[in-house]
């Protein structure tokens, strides 16, 4: 099974600020990979996939990079409505699919 | 417009068992895979089950391998979740998930779709 690590678990930012979240494969997924946005008491939903295509209706000041084994979630400047907890899943060819462990981003 | 409307959330006792549901519209139900996900309070996402656009392929995660039973009735655009020998640590929210891509039977991709979830509470 293929275990996806992402940090930072927390992440304290301010508005305007630009947020970096990292996300690690076990093993190579290529480019596999897709980013969610989870709010308090709501489902996840997808920001990302294909580690850096933009879902539509996605604002621009998302962005996703990588390959491979490592892979970015970058928000240009940080928005009111984006404090949330984000994670990192991989969908490797023919392999069972897996969660990162989060990232919480919080007010500063 | 996709909508995945779960069955509502439950209390069942350690040992007993309970079937989940996610009706499906908006899409052509048959077309995709279907994926079950949960969610313990304030932890992180785990998958836990998925079912080919067909029926034709299951699959699950390890800790619930052998205890759940993902299926789906494809003419009521239905989702199943038979879940037994339920134990404390099943206690989650359990949200049915869309898989992004059609007709695939045994390669999986990320969720565009997600319902609203149901908590299931094992407790005695």
């Amino acid at each position: 099974d293929i275990q996806m690590t992402q940090s930072p678990s927390t992440l304290s930012a301010s508005v305007g600020d630009r947020v970096t979240i990292t996300c690690r494969a076990s093993q190579s997924i290529n480019i596999w990979l897709a980013w969610y946005q989870q709010k308090p008491g709501k489902a996840p939903k997808v920001l990302i996939y294909k580690a850096s295509t933009l879902q539509s209706g996605v604002p621009s000041r998302f962005s996703g990079s990588g390959s491979g084994t490592e892979f970015t979630l970058t928000i240009s400047s940080l928005q009111p409505d984006d404090f949330a907890t984000y994670y990192c899943q991989q969908y490797n060819s023919y392999s069972l699919l897996s969660f990162g462990g989060g990232t919480k981003v919080e007010i500063k | 417009e996709v909508q995945l409307v779960q069955s509502g959330g439950v209390v069942v006792q350690p040992g007993g068992s309970l079937r989940l549901s996610c009706a499906a519209s908006g899409f052509t139900f048959d077309d995709y895979s279907m994926h079950w996900v949960r969610q313990v309070s304030g932890k992180g996402l785990e998958w836990v089950s998925v079912v080919s656009w067909d029926g034709g392929s299951k699959y699950y995660g390890d800790s619930v391998k052998g205890r759940f039973t993902v299926s789906r009735d494809n003419s009521k655009d239905i989702l199943y979740l038979q879940m037994n020998g339920l134990t404390t640590e099943d206690t989650a929210f359990y949200y049915c998930a869309k898989d992004s891509e059609s007709h695939y039977r045994n390669s999986w991709h990320y969720f565009d779709h997600w319902g609203l979830g149901t908590l299931v509470t094992v407790s005695s």
